[in-house]
C-alpha cells in the first residue's frame, strides 16, 4: 500500500499566487487532517475531515479552504499565498475516530517569496 | 490550548532506558493516550497508544497512571536512531469530531 502520499514535496511561490496540495490515502480512512509545521515548531492543525462531504477547522485555518468529495483525497488550497505561509505541510489520516492511529505523509515543503 | 504536557528536551545516554513524561490532566474517560516521534526531515510516526492499561509493542512501552492523568513512554534501549521530537496527544475515543491538537513535543537527544 502507498498510505499517504503528498505532493508536491517542494514548491516555491510568489505572494498572491494560489495553489493546491494534494493529500490522497489509499487505506479507506474516514479521517483526514493538515497541518503545518514552521521551523521549531510543534505540529498546528489547519483543517480536518471526518468522512466525505464533512470538513471543519482547526487552529490555524485563515488562508486556506479545503474540500473532501471523495474519501481518498483531501487537498488544501491557498487561495492567495502570503510569506506567513512559508511552512512543511503535513496530511495525515486514520481509520475512525475512536482510538485508531494516525498515517503521516511525508510533506510539502512550501516556500512563499 | 494545549491538552497535554511534556519537557522541552530530554538527554539520555545510547543503550540506556529512557522515559518520556507526558501530563494530561483534563483527559477525559473516553481519551486514548497517543505518542508519536518525528526524526528530522520526516512527517510523525506512530510510536503506540493505549487507554487505561500499560502497553507494550515493539518499539517501546507505555506506562499509564492508575488516574490516567500521566503517562510515560518507556524506550528499553535507546539508540542514536531514537534521536527525535516525540509528542504526546489525546485522541477522542467517544466519537467526537475534534480535531487533534500536537504540542511541542519533547526533543530527546542521545549521546554516544
Amino acid at each position: 500500500n502507498a498510505g499517504v502520499t503528498q505532493t508536491p514535496k517542494f514548491q516555491v511561490l510568489k505572494t498572491g499566487q494560489s495553489m493546491t496540495l494534494q493529500c490522497a490515502q489509499d487505506m479507506n480512512h474516514e479521517y483526514m487532517s493538515w497541518y503545518r509545521q514552521d521551523p521549531g515548531m510543534g505540529l498546528r492543525l489547519i483543517h480536518y475531515s471526518v468522512g466525505a462531504g464533512i470538513t471543519d477547522q482547526g487552529e490555524v485555518p485563515n488562508g486556506y479552504n479545503v474540500s473532501r468529495s471523495t474519501t481518498e483525497d483531501f487537498p488544501l488550497r491557498l487561495l492567495s499565498a502570503a510569506p506567513s505561509q512559508t511552512s512543511v505541510y503535513f496530511c495525515a489520516s486514520s481509520r475512525t475516530l475512536a482510538g485508531e492511529k494516525l498515517f503521516f505523509g511525508s510533506g510539502t515543503q512550501l516556500s512563499v517569496l | 490550548d494545549a491538552k497535554t504536557t511534556q519537557p522541552n528536551s530530554m538527554e539520555s545516554n545510547e543503550e540506556e532506558p529512557v522515559h518520556l513524561p507526558c501530563n494530561h490532566s483534563t483527559i477525559s474517560g473516553t481519551d486514548y493516550i497517543h505518542w508519536y516521534r518525528q526524526l528530522p526531515s520526516q512527517g510523525p510516526e506512530y510510536v503506540i497508544h493505549g487507554l487505561t492499561s500499560n502497553v507494550n509493542n515493539r518499539m517501546a512501552s507505555l506506562a499509564i497512571a492508575e488516574d490516567r492523568k500521566s503517562s510515560t513512554l518507556i524506550l528499553h534501549r535507546a539508540t542514536l536512531r531514537d534521536a527525535a521530537v516525540y509528542y504526546c496527544i489525546l485522541r477522542d475515543g467517544g466519537g467526537g469530531a475534534d480535531g487533534l491538537t500536537f504540542g511541542k513535543g519533547t526533543h530527546l537527544i542521545i549521546q554516544p
